[in-house]
């Protein structure tokens, strides 16, 4: 069963857009939320991660935006990039089962020029 | 220079044959994982280990075997029961912040099986 579900599952930006991208948690337990960038055959890398009692935090053009009653999160990339075309995964975790990460499907990104 | 390791990168093995693939890394990290990814699917977890000779099973472990005799080393079996191995198969360590578990990922392994 799906922990956290993520979409949508593809998303087409122009370069200079902003690219939002949305995940869903039912597990209250979960206390950590890490954002991951996943390029072709390469392993995902840490983008930007959130905890419940903070809204919102930003790094660069990437920004969390969390709300803890809709168990909800989002990631915004502002002045989306052509080299932003990724796969974007969300997820979730605590410390119950070693803090291993409970991934999204997954978000195409792709940043048209 | 510092990281996590992962070999083969590509692994071609005929069915019914076991095959292990390799995670080691220098960061000093208590926490390993493995991770099970297919296409369109995400990642899903097969094992993780917090601690020296200690090992959890994931979600689909069944038909995998993890050891972890030392802290820079977890390695994973793919046995013959596991019905379909053909996979990209990734490794985390996991460093403890401020902000929380922070999981670092290596290259991965792509595993064939036919």
């Amino acid at each position: 069963q799906q922990q956290v579900k993520q979409s949508p599952q593809s998303l087409i930006v122009q370069k200079g857009g902003i690219s939002i991208i949305n995940c869903a948690y039912e597990n209250t337990a979960f206390d950590y939320f890490p954002w991951y960038q996943q390029f072709p055959g390469k392993g995902p890398a840490l983008l930007i991660a959130i905890r419940p009692d903070v809204s919102e935090k930003k790094e660069g053009r990437f920004t969390i935006s969390f709300n803890k009653s809709a168990k909800q999160f989002s990631l915004h990339i502002m002045d989306s990039q052509p080299g932003d075309s990724a796969t974007y995964f969300c997820a979730a975790s605590n410390s119950n089962s070693g803090y291993a990460l409970n991934f999204g499907k997954g978000t195409s990104l792709l940043v048209t020029p | 220079d510092g990281g996590i390791t992962q070999s083969p990168k590509y692994l071609f093995r005929k069915e019914g044959q076991n095959v292990t693939l390799s995670c080691e890394q220098n960061l000093n990290h208590d926490a390993m994982y493995w991770y099970r990814q297919d296409p369109g699917q995400g990642l899903r977890l097969i094992y993780y280990s917090q601690i020296v000779n200690d090992f959890q099973k994931g979600d689909i472990a069944e038909g995998y075997s993890v050891s972890r005799e030392k802290k820079e080393s977890f390695p994973l079996t793919v046995t013959s029961a596991q019905k379909n191995p053909t996979a990209f198969y990734l490794c985390a360590s996991s460093l403890t912040t401020l902000t929380g578990v922070e999981q670092y990922f290596g290259p991965g392994t792509r595993l064939t099986v036919t």
